[in-house]
Order: structure tokens, then C-alpha cells, then sequence
């Protein structure tokens, strides 16, 4: 089955400054990789997601990118806030056919300090 | 709120008792998921349906867990003989064969802990 390895655990930046996550994945059918944020307490929403016929991704801040060769993919956001700060999660799932689960990452646990 | 719901936020059981989760999904959403989350973890994945069927379960899943979406809609979780080691967040989400975004829209999350 699908493993999904996200790094870093945690990672703490200044305001203004950016935050890169990296995540590797192990099943080459994976196509469909998206990015939840879990504030404390509350549901994963995601932020963004990207399918295996594309390399990039951008929405304002937030970008993610995706090498299909090396099955990895990562999360840049730019200019981070306070209320950036979440655990974010990468997942990957076949996205098509009969198996849309999502595999995620154990999470990172983002800090901005203010 | 036209989200997905659960019901109950919380649940405190003793151990060896049978607890039952409900999810509302999104109206129209055909496929319902359920995860589970223990803390400092990724959600992860136990069962999926599409309208009513169930088709797939984590090899991971004890046989005390079982869930049923009889009319396509809700769906119920539930833990038998319950264990400490189930004291988790568990989580549903839906999704629309229509939205070819493939996003899973999660609920609040049932929290259960096994005393």
C-alpha cells in the first residue's frame, strides 16, 4: 500500500519569512495530492491540491510542486502569519478508478512567530 | 450548516462497552469516508462507501469495528467490546463523484476516549 513521509515534524519561521514541507510518497498509481490544514481542535480543510499532470501549483501564498519522477511533492507558503500556524498534512490518493482514500503524512506543526 | 456532521462531538465509554458514531455528509455527496486520528498523527484511513456500498476496509480494522450507510446518506461506525487502545479522534468525510476535484470535505470529528 501507499506510504506517505512528511518532513519536517515541526518548523517555526518569523513572520514574513517562508515555510517549505517536503513529503515523499511510495506508489507510483498515487495522482492526486492534496494539503489539509488542521487548526487545534478543528476538522483538516484543505488548502490546496495538485494532480499528477501538473507540475505547479499556486493560490496567493500558497504554492505547491510536484516531481512525479521522484515521487515527492512539498508545500511552500509565502509571507507567513501568525494564523498561518496549524499542523499541515500531505496526503496522497489514486484519485480515479475505485480508490479514492487518502494516505497522509504524520503532520507538520507550523509556528509563526509574530 | 450544510457541511458534514457527526454526532457525538465526544464520548467517554468504559471499556469492553459498544459505542455508535453517526456522520451526516454533504446532501448529494455519494462517497463517505471514515478515518481515524490518535494525537501528533495523520488521519488515517479505515472504511470508504460509495452511495451505500462498502468498498473498501483497512486490513488494519479489528472486526469489532463495523459501518453501514444504508440509504446512501448517513452512515454509522461502530466499535464493539471497546479498548483503550480505540480512545481516538475519528473522522468523516464525503465526496461527489460529480466534483472532479476529488476534495474530502471533513467533519468536526467524534473524540472517544476508553477508560
Amino acid at each position: 500500500g501507499e506510504n506517505v513521509e512528511q518532513h519536517p515534524s515541526t518548523l517555526s519561521v518569523q513572520e514574513g519569512d517562508s515555510a517549505v514541507i517536503k513529503c515523499t510518497y511510495s506508489d507510483s498509481a498515487s495522482n492526486y495530492f492534496p494539503w489539509y490544514k488542521q487548526e487545534l481542535g478543528k476538522r483538516p480543510q484543505l488548502i490546496i491540491d495538485i494532480r499528477s499532470n501538473v507540475g505547479e501549483k499556486k493560490d496567493q501564498r500558497i504554492a505547491v510542486t510536484l516531481n512525479k519522477t521522484a515521487k515527492h511533492f512539498s508545500l511552500h507558503i509565502t509571507e507567513t502569519q501568525p494564523e498561518d500556524s496549524a499542523v499541515y498534512f500531505c496526503a496522497a490518493s489514486q484519485g480515479g478508478g475505485s480508490n479514492y482514500k487518502l494516505t497522509f503524512g504524520k503532520g507538520t506543526l507550523l509556528t509563526v512567530n509574530p | 450548516d450544510t457541511g458534514v456532521s457527526q454526532d457525538p462531538r465526544h464520548k467517554i465509554t468504559k471499556r469492553g462497552q459498544n459505542v455508535t458514531f453517526r456522520c451526516d455528509p454533504i446532501s448529494e455527496h455519494n462517497r463517505l469516508y471514515w478515518y481515524r486520528q490518535t494525537l501528533g498523527q495523520g488521519p488515517e484511513f479505515l472504511t470508504y462507501f460509495q452511495n451505500e456500498a462498502q468498498l473498501e476496509k483497512s486490513r488494519l480494522l479489528s472486526d469489532r469495528f463495523s459501518a453501514e450507510r444504508p440509504k446512501g446518506s448517513f452512515s454509522t461506525l461502530e466499535i464493539q467490546r471497546t479498548e483503550q487502545g480505540d480512545s481516538a479522534m475519528y473522522l468523516c468525510a464525503s465526496s461527489s463523484v460529480r466534483d472532479r476535484s476529488y476534495e474530502q470535505y471533513f467533519g468536526p470529528g467524534t473524540r472517544l476516549t476508553v477508560t
